[in-house]
């Protein structure tokens, strides 16, 4: 099952934070974070493997909450490189290799 | 070390054609992984694959579209007989041996156009 991801869109001024959701119905196993430029590859974030594991790289960190099944991504002063869209993946509860994207958060940061 | 590479970036084919798509996985990676995203869409999953093996296929569409992943050379999307639905970016993304819930890493895609 495809998780969740709030919101959909968000514009920021430079400097300013945001925080994006990604939640699922089903049990998490793992989460992972890509970011997406126009036209271009995903790149990768940062995983969370476990319950209220947090991570950090840079200004963009992340928070994992198994009981809850969500995953928060927080960017910090935002900065004109973090424009594009965030994509949160699943693996749910068994470790297939098969990742379920979210239907992605687009950025926009503003001058 | 080169990133994962896929061939060719753009693809335009008439309708009733084959595609063939190419994939080679970051140096010492051994599982593959296809996705597609429609235009405006998000990744969703095709296929996985270990050399010579397909380890999980439920996301791909039950015809026309095949992929493999041979001892020797890149892992091969194809799809036959292009119809203009299958218009979209077919990305593969690699990750090494071991627990497969290690970080998949994307290449730049192949945009595939059907006219």
């Amino acid at each position: 099952q495809q998780p969740v991801q709030s919101p959909q869109a968000v514009i920021l001024r430079e400097g300013e934070d945001a925080v994006i959701n990604c939640s699922s119905s089903k049990a998490l196993y793992s989460v992972h974070w890509y970011r997406q430029k126009h036209g271009e590859a995903p790149v990768f974030l940062m995983i969370l493997l476990k319950g209220g594991e947090q991570k950090g790289h840079e200004k963009i960190s992340a928070s994992f909450n198994e009981k809850k099944q969500q995953s928060s991504l927080y960017l910090t002063a935002s900065q004109l490189s973090y424009s594009g869209t965030y994509f949160c993946g699943t693996f749910g509860s068994s470790n297939t290799g098969k990742l379920i994207f979210g239907q992605g958060t687009t950025l926009q940061v503003k001058p | 070390n080169a990133g994962v590479m896929q061939n060719p970036r753009h693809l335009v084919r008439r309708r009733g054609q084959e595609a063939r798509l190419r994939c080679s996985p970051m140096k010492g990676h051994s599982h593959v992984y296809w996705y597609r995203q429609l235009p405006e869409e998000g990744l969703k999953f095709m296929v996985y694959l270990q050399k010579e093996n397909i380890i999980d296929e439920s996301g791909m569409p039950k015809e026309r579209f095949s992929a493999e992943f041979p001892k020797e050379g890149p892992s091969i999307l194809r799809i036959q007989q292009v119809v203009r639905g299958d218009s979209a970016a077919y990305f593969c993304a690699s990750s090494p041996p071991g627990t497969s819930i290690n970080t998949q890493y994307f290449g730049p895609g192949t945009r595939l156009t059907v006219l």
